[in-house]
């Protein structure tokens, strides 16, 4: 079955760091870009960046730059988003992506199930 | 950065109804609009992509349209599994809009 199955739900609390991972199967994880995409009732969907696994080229978005990091592990087919202080204001729903096409920018035609992240003292 | 404005915020509609959704954006992205789906608690569903095209497995009742700035998302006729949220997305930035909750009315 092709997938995407994301870490599950954390509760930290401010400072503390965060690794959460997305792992694919199912197709060639490697040649398609991998989204990060945050969810808060307030917000909505925000696009946080997208990673192409075959060479970890990486584009983050302004809002998110220097605020979050994307990484992959080829060997595991999965990709990680990594905070290395976390704020109250993280506390959302994190979801990875897969992007149709890999030579150009295109839709998100799967998504993981989500990771709820809480971030509270 | 390219702004999506979704309209409207909430449709209340019945079984049967055909509706329209509106997604404006703050330039032109020429064909490059996705439309997704989301239900509570779950993963946004994909639906159209390229502004017009169905994505596989996405029942013929839902329909994109337009280019450049302004687009539609059309369902022909609702149908009780219908009823979530829709949320446009431009993917030359990777945008969304703010998403219109589909309610029974």
């Amino acid at each position: 079955e092709v997938q995407l199955v994301q870490s599950g739900a954390e509760v930290k609390k401010p400072g503390e760091p965060l690794k959460i991972s997305c792992q694919g199967s199912g197709y060639g994880f490697i040649n398609y870009w991998i989204a990060w995409v945050r969810q808060t009732p307030g917000q909505g969907l925000e696009w946080m960046g997208i990673i192409y696994p075959f060479n970890s080229e990486t584009r983050y978005s302004p809002s998110f730059q220097g605020q979050v990091t994307f990484s992959v592990d080829k060997s595991l087919s999965t990709a990680y988003l990594q905070w290395s202080s976390l704020k109250a204001s993280d506390t959302a729903v994190y979801y990875c992506a897969r992007q149709r096409i890999t030579m150009t920018s295109d839709a998100f035609d799967m998504w993981g199930q989500g990771t709820m992240v809480t971030v509270s003292s | 950065d390219i702004q999506m404005t979704q309209s409207p915020s909430t449709l209340s509609a019945s079984v049967g109804d055909r509706v329209t959704i509106t997604c404006r954006a703050s330039q032109t992205i020429r064909d490059w609009l996705a439309w997704y789906q989301q239900k509570p608690g779950k993963a946004p569903k994909l639906l159209i992509y390229k502004a017009s095209s169905l994505e596989s497995g996405v029942p013929s009742r839902f329909s994109g349209s337009g280019s450049g700035t302004e687009f539609t998302l059309t369902i022909s006729s609702l149908q009780p599994d219908d009823f979530a949220t829709y949320y446009c997305q431009q993917y030359n930035t990777y945008s969304f809009g703010r998403g219109t909750k589909l309610e029974i009315k």
